[in-house]
This record gives structure tokens, C-alpha cells and sequence, in this order.
């Protein structure tokens, strides 16, 4: 059983530049999420999602789009790479309990360190 | 708004010293809340959980209980090791909020031999 995989694990954009993270999960969660870590701050929502087809913003949305066509992949998508993106970026998926309104732990990728210079 | 608030680190022990992180939150209704654990170089780790008032959580030696009144969910252990070293985080996951979760900034524990 794989989990959440991300894909790839360093990247080195020069500003400007455009690329996509990729994540693919392999447990059928409903619920998928993409955060930023950064030294002192933790880790920041950017992205998120309910399942296939919805998406809705987190709280440092500027910059990124994401997509989910599956409930297995949540690629993050990033425009014009500033140097302000430069972080390590973290991949989860989650599921629901719902008689208690809800989520089960979340199951994190290994990360993707990317650089923007 | 929803927000947690950790202690901040390093925090720096000797092994077999006692452990506490404290970690208070703002919420409404009933989040869940955890605590992940990132050992070097790799993603988080679910360490322990509650998911309604009075609940413990514990796990390896862990243990952290909700305490509504007092809004918090501190991590205890009685007798950390080395391999303990690691940066905890404290999170919670708002009511009827699936996908997200809200984090303290970590703490980052050194323990010495």
C-alpha cells in the first residue's frame, strides 16, 4: 500500500517558470489537501478538496490552482513561479467520520522541496 | 476564525526527562485535534488524536487529552528517549470541515543522551 505519493521530491524553477506537483493517493479518501511549510510558520493550507471535482481555497490560495478529475490524484499547479514560493510542499489525504462531523487523521506525502530562484 | 497556538521550541531535554508541549486552540462547535510528528527530512506522521471533549489520545508512550474548558490539548510523555527527537505539531480539524486542518507552528524537541 503506497499512500500519498508526490512527485517530485526537489525541483529548482527559475522565477516565472511553471510547473505542476504531482499527488496520488491509493486508499480512496474523499478529502485531499495541499500545504506549504515554511521555518516558524508550520504548515499553511493552500488547496483542498471534498472529492472528485470540488476544490475550494485554504488560506494561502495566490499563485496556485489545483484540480481534482480523481479521487485518487490532486495536482498543484503553479503559474508563474515567484521566489516567495520557495518552500516545502506537503500532500495529504484524509476521510470522514461522519456521525461526528468529522475527519480521520490525515496520511502526508514525503514532500517536495521546491526552489525558485 | 479557527487558530492553535503552541509552545515554541527548541525545547531541549535530557533522556528520560519529562515532556510537556502545550498547545491551546480557538475554534467553534467541536474540531478534532491532533498531534503529527516529522522526524528528519520526512512528512508528518499522526502521533495521537481526540475527537470530542474528554477524549485521551495516546500512542508510544504519548498522551494528550481535549480539555474544552480550557481549550488546549497538551502532549505529554513521562520518559523521552533520543529517538524522540523530532518537530511536533499540534492541529485541528474544524467541525464539518473535512480536508483541512489548521496547525500551530511546531516544536522542535532535541533529546540528549
Amino acid at each position: 500500500n503506497a499512500g500519498v505519493t508526490q512527485t517530485p521530491k526537489f525541483q529548482v524553477l527559475k522565477t516565472g517558470q511553471s510547473m505542476t506537483l504531482q499527488c496520488a493517493q491509493d486508499m480512496n479518501h474523499e478529502y485531499m489537501s495541499w500545504y506549504r511549510q515554511d521555518p516558524g510558520m508550520g504548515l499553511r493550507l493552500i488547496h483542498y478538496s471534498v472529492g472528485a471535482g470540488i476544490t475550494d481555497q485554504g488560506e494561502v490560495p495566490n499563485g496556485y490552482n489545483v484540480s481534482r478529475s480523481t479521487t485518487e490524484d490532486f495536482p498543484l499547479r503553479l503559474l508563474s513561479a515567484a521566489p516567495s514560493q520557495t518552500s516545502v510542499y506537503f500532500c495529504a489525504s484524509s476521510y470522514s467520520i461522519l456521525s461526528r462531523g468529522a475527519q480521520g487523521e490525515a496520511f502526508f506525502g514525503q514532500g517536495t522541496r521546491l526552489t525558485v530562484v | 476564525g479557527n487558530s492553535v497556538t503552541q509552545m515554541e521550541g527548541p525545547v531541549t531535554l535530557s533522556e528520560e526527562a519529562f515532556l510537556t508541549i502545550n498547545c491551546t486552540y480557538t475554534a467553534t462547535g467541536y474540531p478534532s485535534l491532533f498531534w503529527y510528528v516529522q522526524y528528519p527530512g520526512e512528512g508528518l506522521q499522526l502521533l495521537l488524536k481526540a475527537t470530542k471533549a474528554d477524549d485521551k489520545g495516546s500512542n508510544k508512550g504519548f498522551e494528550a487529552t481535549y480539555r474544552k474548558e480550557t481549550t488546549s490539548f497538551h502532549l505529554e510523555k513521562g520518559s523521552v528517549q533520543v529517538s524522540d527527537s523530532a518537530v511536533y505539531f499540534c492541529a485541528l480539524s474544524p467541525y464539518n470541515q473535512g480536508g483541512k486542518l489548521i496547525f500551530g507552528q511546531g516544536t522542535e524537541l532535541s533529546v540528549k543522551p
